[in-house]
């Protein structure tokens, strides 16, 4: 199996920074790399996948980037409505698996 | 607009079996996709379970192959899970979900249901 894992795993922001999470997986994951936002109470939603690719009505603050088995998400200028937990997943193959998730708090 | 809806008991007993249905609406589960179930400790990460397609083409988490069972009713446009010999470690949300495209078996959830918490205790 693909292990995930995340850093950090907690991240303390203010309005308006610039803010990068890093997933790295145990092996090359081929591009088919997954981000997803949760906020407390609610499912995750996809935010991108295929590394960089933004699903319609995310933010354009919202990137990804990497490759092999090292990937970011960047958040260009972070918003109120962006304080939560984000996660990666790989499909690369199966079993499908999710890194452990970084919390981004206000500062 | 697709829409998932999982029903099922919140309280299981220790060595009983979970079962969960996802009711979907504004797709047909016969007309394509691969969907599954997806689930969340309180308070930790993601695990996926089980990935299948309308047709059969199930894909487990080996974790937990051996308690597992997937059931499609396509005349009711939902599906089920079944988790036997269930322990606390099974106590968590569970959601049910669409993979993102068509033409992939394996990929992003982009569909979630709003999750359904089990707690399994006597």
């Amino acid at each position: 199996d693909i292990q995930m894992t995340q850093s950090p795993s907690t991240l303390s922001a203010s309005v308006g920074d610039r803010v990068t999470i890093t997933c790295r997986a145990s092996q090359s994951l081929g591009g088919w790399l997954a981000w997803y936002q949760q906020k407390p109470g609610k499912a995750p939603k996809l935010l991108m996948y295929k590394v960089s690719t933004l699903l319609g009505g995310v933010p354009s603050r919202f990137s990804g980037s990497g490759s092999g088995t090292e990937f970011t998400l960047t958040i260009s200028s972070l918003q109120p409505d962006d304080f939560a937990t984000y996660y990666c997943q790989h499909y690369n193959s199966y079993p499908v698996t999710f890194g452990p998730g970084t919390k981004v708090e206000i500062k | 607009q697709v829409q998932l809806q999982e029903s099922g008991p919140g309280l299981v007993k220790p060595s009983e079996t979970l079962s969960l249905t996802c009711a979907v609406s504004g797709y047909s589960i016969s007309s394509g996709y691969y969907w599954g179930w997806v689930r969340q400790p309180p308070g930790q990460g993601l695990d996926w379970i089980v990935s299948f397609y309308h047709s059969g083409s199930t894909f487990y988490n080996p974790s937990l192959k051996s308690r597992v069972t997937v059931l499609v009713d396509t005349s009711k446009n939902q599906f089920s899970l079944n988790l036997t010999s269930v322990t606390a470690a099974d106590t968590a949300i569970y959601y049910c979900v669409r993979l993102l495209t068509v033409t992939l078996i394996r990929g992003p959830f982009d569909y979630w249901g709003q999750g359904t918490l089990v707690t399994v205790s006597s």
